[in-house]
């Protein structure tokens, strides 16, 4: 089955800077991958997705990118603000169901 | 709001105990994920349901079972619960297709004591 690895567990950086997650998926087959923000105690947010047959998808600050042939996608937030500050999980769907990363825990500091 | 409806939002009762978790999804969509998140954990794939059936199962213990009625909205019953099932439940719903993102609901918090 799928499975999807997630880096970094964790991130720290200054306001203004930009941010990178990466995550990795095993199954080719994966076509599907959206990307949430968590804040403590809530529900997953969907906060952009990309499908197998786009390279790079953009949504103001947020970005994501996708490299089927090296199957990985990356998760970029340029002037990071410091309510970006959330846990953030990437995900990736192949058969019925999505396979999630373990999270990014994303800090902004003023 | 997500459109995706969970209650209830609190439960906390005792070792031993069963209890049910009730979801509502979006309206017009016809797939129902569970998912478990303890304490500074990540997302827990549970079981998955389409249109009344079951269509996908990860790590639901014996004691988990859930169901998908004919309304669409889905139950998840926790039985002989144990201090480590303390955790977030998640509902999710999605509509049909593969490449369509699937909406959370806000959670059910239950504290075993």
């Amino acid at each position: 089955g799928e499975n999807v690895e997630q880096h970094p567990s964790t991130l720290s950086v200054q306001e203004g800077d930009s941010a990178v997650i990466k995550c990795t998926y095993s199954d080719s087959a994966s076509n599907y991958f959206p990307w949430y923000k968590q804040e403590l105690g809530k529900r997953p947010q969907l906060i952009i997705d990309i499908r197998s047959n786009v390279g790079e998808k953009k949504d103001q600050r947020i970005a994501v990118t996708l490299n089927k042939t090296a199957k990985h996608f990356s998760l970029h937030i340029t002037e990071t603000q410091p309510e970006d500050s959330a846990v953030y999980f990437c995900a990736a769907r192949g058969g019925q169901n999505f396979v999630f990363g373990p999270g990014t825990r994303l800090s902004v500091l003023p | 709001d997500s459109g995706v409806t969970q209650t209830p939002k609190h439960l906390i009762t005792a070792t031993g105990q069963r209890v049910t978790l009730r979801c509502s999804p979006r309206s017009g969509d016809l797939s129902v994920y569970w998912y478990q998140q303890s304490l500074d954990q990540g997302l827990q794939f549970l079981i998955q349901y389409y249109n009344g059936e079951e269509r996908a199962k990860g790590n639901i213990l014996e004691r988990f079972s859930a169901q998908q009625f004919p309304d669409l909205h889905s139950e998840l019953n926790l039985s002989s619960l144990e201090l480590g099932d303390s955790a977030l439940y998640f509902c999710a719903s999605n509509q049909r297709g593969r490449d369509q993102p699937q909406h959370f609901g806000d959670g059910t918090r239950l504290s075993i004591l």
